[in-house]
């Protein structure tokens, strides 16, 4: 069964830059995972950043980028904010409508 | 505007069967897949599955073959999921949320359904 790892915990000051990774059991992500990206706050629905890798939704601030690092997907926030505080998920495709979301990071903004 | 709208909470004893609707609105229902995504109490997020809005075909995560079911009614642009042989770690919000090549944007507010006996 496919694997889709993120890190579970991650601390940043507020104004400071910190990036999320998003590992396949498969191996190496690359473009064809399409992958996406999500913030969920509690109490709240997941809301949709950033799609088919680097993409940005029209609702998505320009301080979130996507991008693929060292055979992984990452999302990364510059110049955080207190309101950034939340757990993010990441979801790739695998092929014949198969798709596995992460376990999820919490960013705590400290 | 773009909405899915689902349906309420349901309370069920372990065997039965939920079924929950999601019904969007704002667009073509046609033009976009609808997946199923669920997420227990404290947990994270779960793919379920993915339906063609357009020719009703379905892609099932491994873990729910067999006992889970999507389906779509183009009459009234509604997608429906059903879960049955309920266990009472099937207790968790149930999302639909919309996909166009690859691209997630809009979510339905989710449904609790929550398995005690």
């Amino acid at each position: 069964q496919t694997v889709v790892t993120q890190e579970p915990s991650v601390t940043v000051s507020p104004g400071g830059t910190v990036t999320l990774t998003c590992a396949s059991s498969t191996g190496a992500v690359s473009s064809d995972y399409y992958p996406n990206w999500f913030q969920q706050k509690p109490g709240q629905a997941p809301r949709s950043l950033i799609y088919r890798t680097s993409h940005k939704h029209s609702w998505t601030p320009d301080r979130f980028s996507g991008s693929l690092l060292g055979g992984k997907a990452a999302l990364t926030l510059s110049g955080v904010q207190p309101e950034d505080e939340a757990e993010y998920y990441c979801l790739l495709y695998f092929g014949n409508d198969q798709r596995a979301f992460g376990g999820g990071t919490k960013l705590t903004v400290l | 505007q773009v909405q899915l709208v689902q349906s309420g909470a349901e309370m069920k004893k372990p065997g039965a069967s939920v079924k929950v609707s999601c019904r969007p609105s704002g667009y073509t229902f046609t033009n976009y897949f609808l997946h199923w995504v669920r997420q227990a109490p404290g947990q994270g997020l779960e793919w379920m599955g993915i339906i063609n809005t357009n020719t009703g075909g379905t892609g099932y995560a491994q873990t729910f073959q067999g006992r889970f079911t999507m389906t779509r009614d183009t009459s009234t642009s509604t997608v429906y999921m059903e879960l049955s042989s309920l266990r009472f770690e099937d207790t968790a919000i149930y999302y639909c949320t919309r996909e166009n090549y690859w691209e997630h944007d809009f979510w339905g507010q989710g449904t609790l359904v929550t398995v005690s006996s």
